[in-house]
């Protein structure tokens, strides 16, 4: 049972690039979201997902989209990437029927420089 | 606004001691709280759990109170093994609507030997 994947588990950007972090659970799971980890922040929520085809801001969304065509994807897109989005991104999903425990993926590393 | 603190950025504590991990909240709607463990270059794993209704859960070494007049919930890991060596984050939850979890900074446990 694979659980939470994400893709890629590393990437370097250059400024302005744009790219697609692909987040897949095969848990299905009603509500999926993106989190950003920084030193000394914790986890911040960046959007998140209650359904196919839904999606919603979180704490810190600027500079992010995001895409739920199918059930078990995620998608957490940046257009122009920005130094201050260097950071590790981990998604993750809830069984909205059950107890909130939040499952996570392994996380990506992103450096944008 | 934080709205879920853990104010020790690290804790050290000799093996076979007790590890107090301790955790504030100011959003009276929290009604559901989770301890993850977190190794380098891996996503957060659930630990642990109370509802609100509750004011203890154990499992195993791991016990969290939780004191909801002083908004503050404290996880218990007795005895500490090295394995328990890793970022322990506290997670809130109001469980209407999206779920969304709203997390701490972390806290770096360290269990020397």
């Amino acid at each position: 049972n694979a659980g939470v994947t994400q893709t890629p588990k590393f990437r370097v950007l250059k400024t302005g690039q744009s790219m697609t972090l692909l987040c897949a659970q095969d848990m299905n799971h009603e509500y999926m979201y993106w989190y950003r980890q920084d030193p000394g922040m914790g986890l911040r929520l960046i959007h998140y997902s209650v359904g196919e085809g839904t999606t919603a801001k979180g704490e810190v969304p600027d500079g992010y989209n995001v895409s739920r065509l199918k059930k078990q994807n995620f998608l957490l897109g940046l257009e122009s990437a920005a130094p201050s989005q260097t950071s590790v991104y981990f998604c993750a999903s809830i069984d909205s029927w059950g107890s909130p425990e939040a499952f996570f993926g392994q996380g990506t590393r992103l450096t944008v420089v | 606004d934080q709205q879920v603190k853990q104010n020790s950025p690290s804790l050290s504590v000799q093996e076979g001691r007790i590890s107090i991990l301790n955790c504030d909240y100011t959003n009276s709607m929290f009604d559901y709280f989770l301890w993850y463990k977190k190794y380098p270059a891996e996503g957060p794993t659930f630990l642990i759990s109370i509802s609100s209704i509750k004011d203890k859960n154990e499992d195993g070494r791991f016990t969290v109170f939780l004191n909801k007049s002083a908004k503050h919930l404290s996880l218990h890991i007795v005895p500490s093994q090295p394995g328990d060596s890793a970022v322990y984050f506290c997670a809130a939850s109001a469980r209407v609507g999206a779920q969304k979890l709203v997390f701490g900074q972390g806290t770096r446990l360290t269990i020397n030997p």
